[in-house]
């Protein structure tokens, strides 16, 4: 079974602060990878998304994630963080698969709180 | 909006009661899931359905069951809540390579 790891527990920043997540996972197939965002009292959304293709990819609110397949990792950037990117951030992959549903495993998650 | 839905947002229960948790999507998705979140633990998952008809265990059943009504609905069943399954639910959908669409959740406190 995959499993998802996260570095961090609690971040804290500075506004304008650059932001880099770290996500390792375990898995010895083709993997889909994900980023959600959980602001406070609301549900995950998605932030981005990598299945396949340029390993550099860019999602909503300026953030960007890059899977690395040799180091099994998929970390979450942002150059210049707002007070409004205080939330909680979930890594999770989903085994690739031809056909069927694609069960996410999630990470433990990592606080991320900006500082004005 | 389109988008999954999910009853009720919060909810008390006495140790031993029943109660049912209930999620629609309106995506015309095949596959539907719960899960649980715990501070510190993630999103785990209880129960999932691939396609209407089928359901099958996640990382943590115990102590629920589910039914996918039909391909809108799949709902979560706690026969006899415990402290244990206080918890925040979240129901999602998706179709086939996409990610989940969540739900907005149900906050359960078991007393």
């Amino acid at each position: 079974a995959q499993s998802v790891s996260q570095h961090n527990h609690h971040v804290i920043l500075s506004e304008a602060a650059s932001l880099e997540l770290g996500c390792n996972y375990s898995y010895g197939g083709t993997v889909n990878l994900f980023w959600y965002v959980q602001y406070p009292g609301q549900h995950l959304q998605l932030l981005l998304k990598y299945f396949s293709g340029d390993p550099l990819v860019k999602g909503i609110k300026g953030f960007e994630a890059e899977f690395i397949k040799s180091k099994f990792s998929f970390n979450l950037r942002k150059p210049s963080v707002q007070w409004s990117d205080t939330a909680e951030y979930f890594c999770a992959v989903s085994p690739y698969s031809g056909a069927g549903s694609y069960q996410l495993t999630f990470g433990k998650g990592t606080k991320l709180s900006v500082i004005p | 909006n389109a988008g999954v839905t999910q009853t009720p947002k919060f909810q008390v229960l006495k140790t031993g009661q029943s109660m049912t948790l209930q999620c629609a999507q309106d995506m015309n998705h095949n596959s539907m899931y719960w899960y649980r979140q715990d501070p510190g633990m993630g999103l785990r998952l209880i129960y999932y359905s691939a396609s209407e008809g089928t359901t099958d265990k996640g990382e943590v059943p115990n102590g629920y069951n589910v039914s996918r009504l039909n391909k809108r609905e799949f709902s979560l069943r706690l026969e006899s809540a415990a402290p244990s399954q206080t918890s925040v639910y979240f129901c999602a959908s998706s179709e086939g390579n996409r990610e989940d669409t969540f739900g907005s959740g149900t906050r359960l406190t078991v007393v």
